[in-house]
C-alpha cells in the first residue's frame, strides 16, 4: 500500500505570497490532518477534515485554510505568508475514528524569505 | 487543557547501553497514546499506538509501555541507526497533542 504523499516537498516564498500545499491520503483513508513543525514549538495541528469536512481545527490565523476532495486528497493553502510560516508542514491519514493511528507523509519543508 | 511532556529532552547513549524515554500526559479522555520516530527533515514515523494503562508493545529493540499518567519507550541494547527524534502524542477529544519529542544519539 502507498504511503501519505505531499506535494511539493521543498517551496521557497516571499513574504505576503500565498501557498498551496497538497497531500494525497493512504488509499482508504478518509481523514487528513494538517500539521506544522518548527523547532520552538514543535508539532502543532493545523486542522483536520473527514469527508470533505473540517472536523477540528487548531490556534492558527484564518490565512491558514484547507479543504478537502472526494477523493480525500487535501490541500492546504496559506494567504499572506509571514516570515514566521518558514516551517515543516505534515500531513497525516488515518480511517477516521480518533483513536486510530494517523500516518505521516514526508512533508513539505516551506522557507519565507 | 490536554499537555504531554517528554523527558529528557535530549540522550546520547553508547551502543548497547540500554535506556528508558518518558512521556507524561494529561488529557481528559484518553483515546490513545502513539509513538512515533522521526529523522531529520522526514515526517514521524509510526512505532506503537497504546490504549490502556498496563498495555505493553514491542518491536525489535523497542519496547512501550503505558500506565494512567505516563508511558515509556524502552531501547535494549541500541545500535547507532536508533539514532532519531521519539515523539510521544496523546489522543485527545478532538486531536493529538505531541510532546517536544526526545532526541536520542547512539555512539558506536
Amino acid at each position: 500500500k502507498a504511503g501519505v504523499t505531499q506535494t511539493p516537498r521543498y517551496l521557497i516564498k516571499t513574504r505576503g505570497q500565498q501557498v498551496t500545499l497538497s497531500c494525497s491520503p493512504i488509499s482508504g483513508h478518509r481523514s487528513v490532518s494538517w500539521y506544522q513543525q518548527t523547532p520552538g514549538q514543535g508539532l502543532q495541528f493545523l486542522f483536520e477534515y473527514f469527508s470533505e469536512t473540517q472536523r477540528n481545527k487548531g490556534n492558527f490565523p484564518g490565512r491558514f485554510s484547507g479543504r478537502q476532495f472526494s477523493n480525500s486528497r487535501s490541500e492546504m493553502n496559506v494567504s499572506t505568508l509571514e516570515l514566521g510560516d518558514s516551517a515543516l508542514y505534515l500531513c497525516a491519514s488515518s480511517a477516521g475514528q480518533p483513536q486510530e493511528t494517523q500516518y505521516f507523509g514526508p512533508g513539505t519543508r516551506l522557507l519565507v524569505l | 487543557e490536554d499537555q504531554v511532556t517528554q523527558s529528557p529532552e535530549a540522550l546520547r547513549l553508547q551502543e548497547g547501553e540500554s535506556s528508558s524515554l518518558n512521556c507524561s500526559y494529561t488529557v481528559s479522555g484518553l483515546r490513545g497514546l502513539f509513538w512515533y520516530r522521526q529523522d531529520p527533515g522526514k515526517g514521524p514515523e509510526f512505532l506503537f499506538t497504546l490504549y490502556s494503562a498496563g498495555e505493553e508493545k514491542e518491536k525489535e529493540r523497542l519496547k512501550a509501555t503505558l500506565t494512567k499518567k505516563e508511558s515509556f519507550l524502552h531501547i535494549t541494547a541500541p545500535k547507532p541507526e536508533d539514532s532519531a527524534t521519539y515523539l510521544c502524542a496523546v489522543g485527545g477529544a478532538q486531536k493529538l497533542v505531541f510532546g517536544q519529542g526526545t532526541r536520542l544519539t547512539i555512539n558506536p
